[in-house]
């Protein structure tokens, strides 16, 4: 597809399990974006790639979570030991160039929930 | 402090009629980038519009303008002629400090949520 793609759609996970949520971006964006959003908030920052590079991981909120891009396309964003305030709806958006003046693509998000 | 505030949770609008979105942002940085996008119930985040803290004119997308007040620190978001697909909810976003420093990330407002009545 010509749209930035996530998987699962909706992810069920009891706590303490791991997940990993999958994000494939436009092909040839350059930056890749993940953003958390809690129910009826905006969304928040977590992390961004440049290519395979993450130059800034300063919203991951615990070591619990990780993201990687190891070939600077497809991105994925893995919680270990999941809690119940990890859920959320969790958004990918890439972009072609370096600039911010160009428009991000979102993805349709991963809506994760924590039983 | 709050960057992004948006003091409407929601809005009631009758088809065809204009529409004004409030957004304040708070930064000290001299650039910046201001940004809306549409969340429909599908999910996905819709760029609408965007400006530039530089930018001398208001920006304009069809039916979409940004009312840029700098010195009040406002980005109001005009739709006119709604439509009942306008239905959704709204976010105002901003990117502090310039590409050249490196600045990527947005950060997103609490959102407006906006409905046309037919």
């Amino acid at each position: 597809g010509a749209g930035v793609s996530q998987s699962p759609r909706y992810k069920v996970a009891k706590r303490g399990q791991d997940v990993a949520l999958r994000c494939d971006p436009i092909s040839g964006h350059v930056s890749l974006f993940w953003y958390q959003q809690a129910l009826g908030q905006g969304p928040e920052f977590l992390t961004y790639f440049q290519n395979e590079a993450q130059l800034d991981k300063s919203g991951l909120p615990s070591d619990r979570f990780f993201a990687e891009r190891p070939e600077g396309s497809v991105s994925t964003l893995k919680i270990q030991r999941t809690q119940q305030e990890d859920s959320a709806v969790y958004l990918c958006a890439s972009r072609q160039g370096l600039t911010m003046n160009t428009e991000a693509f979102f993805g349709q998000g991963t809506r994760l929930t924590v039983v | 402090a709050q960057k992004i505030t948006q003091t409407q949770p929601g809005m009631f609008v009758q088809e065809k009629e204009a529409v004004t979105l409030d957004c304040t942002y708070d930064t000290s940085d001299p650039s910046y980038g201001l940004f809306w996008y549409k969340q429909p119930s599908s999910g996905e985040m819709i760029f609408l519009i965007y400006q530039g803290s530089y930018d001398q004119q208001n920006a304009t997308e069809g039916r979409y303008s940004l009312n840029f007040q700098k010195a009040r620190k406002s980005a109001n978001l005009v739709i006119s002629a709604s439509q009942l697909g306008d239905s959704a909810m709204y976010f105002c976003a901003m990117r502090e400090g310039s590409i050249i420093q490196g600045a990527q990330k947005l950060v997103f407002g609490q959102g407006t949520r906006l409905t046309i009545n037919p």
